[in-house]
């Protein structure tokens, strides 16, 4: 059964660090891995995805990385700002039960002023 | 804009009283499912469906039905809620049929925060 751990659960960073937030899962066997933001009582906002055969992808200040064989995923954040803080949750689509997403429990992260 | 709608955003109701939440999506998308998010135990799958007319199980299935008689609609049904499905529910969707299309991204609706008293 596929299990996605992130690390760390909460995060405070100042204004403009650059922070790093981590996500492994047991089994390499899946489609592709995706990065959402959820602020509080909101919804999910889909923030990088990548498929199983990429290494990285990039949007803006964003970078997240995948080792299948090692079952890790990185999402960096560069220069992080006030706006960025949410919660951060990664998901891997799984080849079997149903090709669901499979959900870690997310990073809290507040970035201070 | 390619989106997925749900409704209501929020909704008190009381034990026992049937409810259905709505789910709609503007692009084509053969998979959908449903999600519901809990403090502590994350996002868990609720139901999924493949295609119009298929639906499965998900990892949280008891209490809830589904249909998909149309490729856009996938309502979640609570044909008699209980005090424990108070939750913030999700519904998304995204390609499937295939590897190809299942190395797709996932679009999530805004949620709906039930509350079962």
């Amino acid at each position: 059964k596929q299990e996605v751990t992130q690390i760390p659960a909460a995060l405070s960073v100042p204004e403009g660090e650059n922070l790093v937030l981590n996500c492994s899962f047991t089994d390499s066997a899946i489609y592709n891995l995706q990065w959402f933001r959820q602020d509080p009582g909101k919804g999910l906002t889909s923030l990088l995805l990548i498929q199983s055969s990429q290494r990285e992808q990039t949007s803006g200040r964003l970078n997240a990385s995948l080792d299948k064989s090692s079952g890790r995923s990185t999402l960096y954040i560069a220069a992080s700002q006030p706006g960025d803080s949410a919660t951060y949750l990664c998901a891997v689509r799984v080849t079997e039960y149903g090709n669901k997403l499979v959900f870690g429990a997310g990073t809290i992260l507040r970035v201070k002023s | 804009e390619a989106q997925v709608t749900q409704n209501p955003r929020y909704l008190i109701t009381v034990t026992g009283k049937k409810l259905t939440v709505t789910c709609s999506q503007n692009m084509n998308h053969e998979y959908m499912s449903w999600y519901r998010q809990d403090p502590g135990l994350g996002l868990r799958q609720i139901y999924y469906s493949m295609n119009v007319e298929v639906t499965d199980k998900g990892d949280v299935p008891e209490g809830y039905k589904v249909s998909r008689k149309e490729k856009r609609n996938f309502p979640l049904i609570l044909e008699s809620p209980s005090p424990n499905q108070t939750s913030l529910y999700f519904c998304a969707s995204s390609w499937g049929r295939g590897p190809s299309r299942l190395n797709t991204e996932a679009f999530f609706g805004q949620g709906t925060r039930l509350t079962v008293v």
